[in-house]
């Protein structure tokens, strides 16, 4: 089955612990990207990746790395959490950039099922 | 970023009801989709609409892009509770050399049996 798996589903932790989300797709896809979404702020992109070893900065980067050594995985990591970073997280994919012309009229992204972190 | 607003914010109705949520926005967009997001899971895409004045149904479902290409419609017909959930649109809009994807916050449905 055609997906974006992610892990952990869950996770409560306490400042300043390092922790990674994983992300891994199995369609081949260029794209991905990391959202965290918010009460009455919505979807935010965090992080990108047009294609392996290419990442870029979204809209609230601050706080949070990502690495892209492998076309399948695109982890997120918080070096050191902060109570700020409690949210819901979402990795997605794409065969192509939003950035491209083509995209918008053939594609949209695949959505993982969320990971909910708690910083305590 | 552009702004994309969606209202109603919440909508909670009941079953076999109609209903009619928006997305607007001030920029041209060279397109939009609509997702819905069903509690504990990611969005999941339904439709792009590409053209002004573009009609797509799906099922009970009618999603409509505006002419000028700066708004949509999506209305639901006879609700059932499997509508519950929150209903996303994304416009893609072309700037600064390269095409940008922006979410609006969401409508949140509830359909109550």
């Amino acid at each position: 089955e055609a997906q974006v798996t992610q892990n952990p589903r869950y996770l409560i932790t306490v400042t300043g612990k390092k922790l990674t989300v994983t992300c891994s797709q199995n369609m081949n896809h260029e794209y991905m990207s990391w959202y965290r979404q918010d009460p009455g702020l919505g979807l935010r992109q965090i992080y990108y990746s047009m294609n392996v070893e290419v990442t870029d900065k979204g809209d609230v980067p601050e706080g949070y790395k990502v690495s892209r050594k492998e076309k399948r995985n695109f982890p997120l990591i918080l070096e050191s959490p902060s109570p700020n970073q409690t949210s819901l997280y979402f990795c997605a994919s794409s065969p192509l950039s939003p950035h491209s012309p083509v995209f918008t009229t053939y594609y949209g992204y695949t959505f993982g099922s969320g990971t909910r972190l708690t910083v305590v | 970023t552009q702004l994309l607003e969606q209202s109603p914010q919440f909508l909670s109705i009941q079953e076999g009801e109609n209903l009619t949520v928006y997305c607007n926005s001030s920029s041209v967009f060279s397109s939009l989709q609509w997702y819905r997001q069903e509690p504990g899971e990611g969005p999941v895409l339904l439709v792009t609409v590409v053209t002004g004045g573009e009609v797509k149904k799906l099922k009970r479902l009618t999603f409509q892009f505006g002419d000028a290409r700066k708004d949509s419609s999506l209305h639901i017909t006879a609700a059932q509770t499997g509508d519950t959930g929150l209903y996303l649109c994304a416009g893609v809009y072309s700037g600064a050399g390269s095409y940008q994807l922006t979410f609006g916050k969401g409508t949140k449905l509830s359909v109550i049996p």
